[in-house]
């Protein structure tokens, strides 16, 4: 079945600054890969998705790219604020279903 | 306002027991799910429904179980026979199968006193 794996676990960044989160997939059928963001205590909410028809895609200081052949997406925050900090979650579609991360917890640092 | 929401919000159950958890969304989606989230793990689906009346096993659906009655209600029960039950529990809904947007709720959080 799909893996998806997420690297790195914890990512301490200076505001302003930009953040990577990368993940890579095992299920060459996935096509959609949504990233949500958590805050403590809460559910997680998508901030950007992408499929696999596109390799890259942007909103404002978010973009997530795609590299479907090698199997691996990221997420790029570029200009960090303090309000970035949560934990960030990726995740591949397969059979129906979502295949989750472990999550990356993105510390920003004043 | 539309959205999906989780009762309670905190929940202790002592060992033997089962609880329900409460999921009502007003979106009108379709499908509904259920994670398990553990700390420094992503979330792991224990069921899931794509219409009234119809629900399918996740990864871990032993010692769960759920219902669905209703469009709008997704309940979970939480048996005896799940053997470390203490984590924060999860409910979405989507349009339809989940490759668009999931809705989340706030989230349960069971503890086993």
């Amino acid at each position: 079945g799909e893996n998806v794996e997420q690297h790195p676990s914890t990512l301490s960044v200076q505001e302003g600054d930009s953040a990577v989160i990368k993940c890579t997939y095992s299920d060459s059928a996935s096509n959609y890969f949504p990233w949500y963001k958590q805050e403590l205590g809460k559910g997680p909410q998508l901030i950007i998705d992408i499929r696999s028809n596109v390799g890259e895609k942007k909103d404002q200081r978010i973009a997530v790219t795609l590299n479907k052949t090698a199997k691996h997406f990221s997420l790029h925050i570029t200009e960090t604020q303090p309000e970035d900090s949560a934990v960030y979650f990726c995740a591949a579609d397969s059979n129906y279903q979502l295949i989750w991360g472990a999550g990356t917890k993105l510390i920003i640092k004043p | 306002d539309g959205g999906i929401t989780q009762s309670p919000k905190y929940l202790f159950r002592k060992e033997g027991q089962n609880v329900t958890l409460s999921c009502e969304q007003n979106l009108n989606h379709d499908a509904m799910y259920w994670y398990r989230q553990d700390p420094g793990q992503g979330l792991r689906l224990i069921y899931y429904s794509q219409i009234v009346n119809d629900f399918q096993k996740g990864d871990i659906a032993e010692g769960y179980s759920v219902s669905r009655e209703k469009k709008e209600s997704f309940p979970l029960t939480v048996t005896s026979a799940q053997k470390n039950p203490t984590a924060f529990y999860l409910c979405a809904s989507t349009i339809g199968l989940m490759n668009t947007e999931a809705f989340f709720g706030q989230g349960t959080r069971l503890t086993v006193v």
